[in-house]
């Protein structure tokens, strides 16, 4: 099983709105990652947890909130956004040696 | 200056031939090596991962790394309109949990 769940699957919002992306994995996977990815563009890693604490934050304004509950799952919290926010989030796992990446299905927001 | 290098495309090529997909890194530290497809509107799937020089074949897709000239391809064989998508390269640099991804090379199989 290498399925990595993403909800919601689209998501509209206003810029005045919070509203939170969720993600979960069940591979025992102990990194998990947010990118965002624009059309046409590459993936574009945003932050990741290892072993549930944050070790890498892209530089990413702070209306984008990691949190990671517990080992299986990972939330992006969202305020405040910009239109210029509008993407596809995908969240990702790995195993920490092993180094395959495997991608959830995505959010698609947009921000109106 | 960019991690991973790939041409954007697109590259044409007709069904049944075989679609060859290049991508450079400039990390000599990185140690493992991916192929991903992408068609539009989805997420990224794992299709190769490739850790050591030389040829990894899994059906009709080999990937080859050569670590000296920090290169890495992908090979598609008996290339088919469904392999129409756009590929992406990713690099790792081990002890690290960031990986880096190419810009991507889009891929068209003409029927």
């Amino acid at each position: 099983d290498t399925e990595v769940t993403q909800t919601p699957k689209h998501l509209v919002m206003g810029m005045t709105n919070k509203k939170s992306l969720k993600c979960e994995q069940h591979m025992g996977h102990r990194a998990m990652y947010w990118y965002k990815q624009k059309a046409k563009k590459p993936p574009e890693l945003m932050f990741v947890y290892s072993y549930e604490k944050l070790s890498i934050n892209e530089s990413v304004p702070s209306r984008f909130s990691p949190e990671c509950p517990n080992s299986s799952l990972l939330n992006l919290h969202l305020h405040a956004l910009q239109p210029e926010d509008s993407a596809l989030y995908l969240c990702a796992s790995s195993q920490d040696r092993q180094a395959k990446l495997f991608f959830g299905s995505g959010t698609q927001l947009s921000v109106l | 200056q960019k991690e991973v290098e790939q041409n954007s495309g697109p590259l044409s090529v007709p069904e049944g031939a075989i679609a060859s997909l290049n991508c450079t890194y400039s990390d000599r530290g990185s140690q493992s090596f991916f192929w991903y497809r992408q068609y539009s509107g989805k997420s990224p799937e794992l299709i190769m991962f490739i850790y050591s020089n030389g040829d990894k074949e899994d059906g009709r897709f080999t990937a080859q790394l050569n670590k000296a000239s920090q290169y890495v391809s992908l090979l598609i064989r008996d290339s088919q309109p469904s392999d129409s998508a756009t590929y992406l390269c990713a690099v790792k640099v081990d002890n690290f949990n960031k990986f880096y991804f190419g810009s991507g090379t889009k891929l068209n199989v003409k029927p």
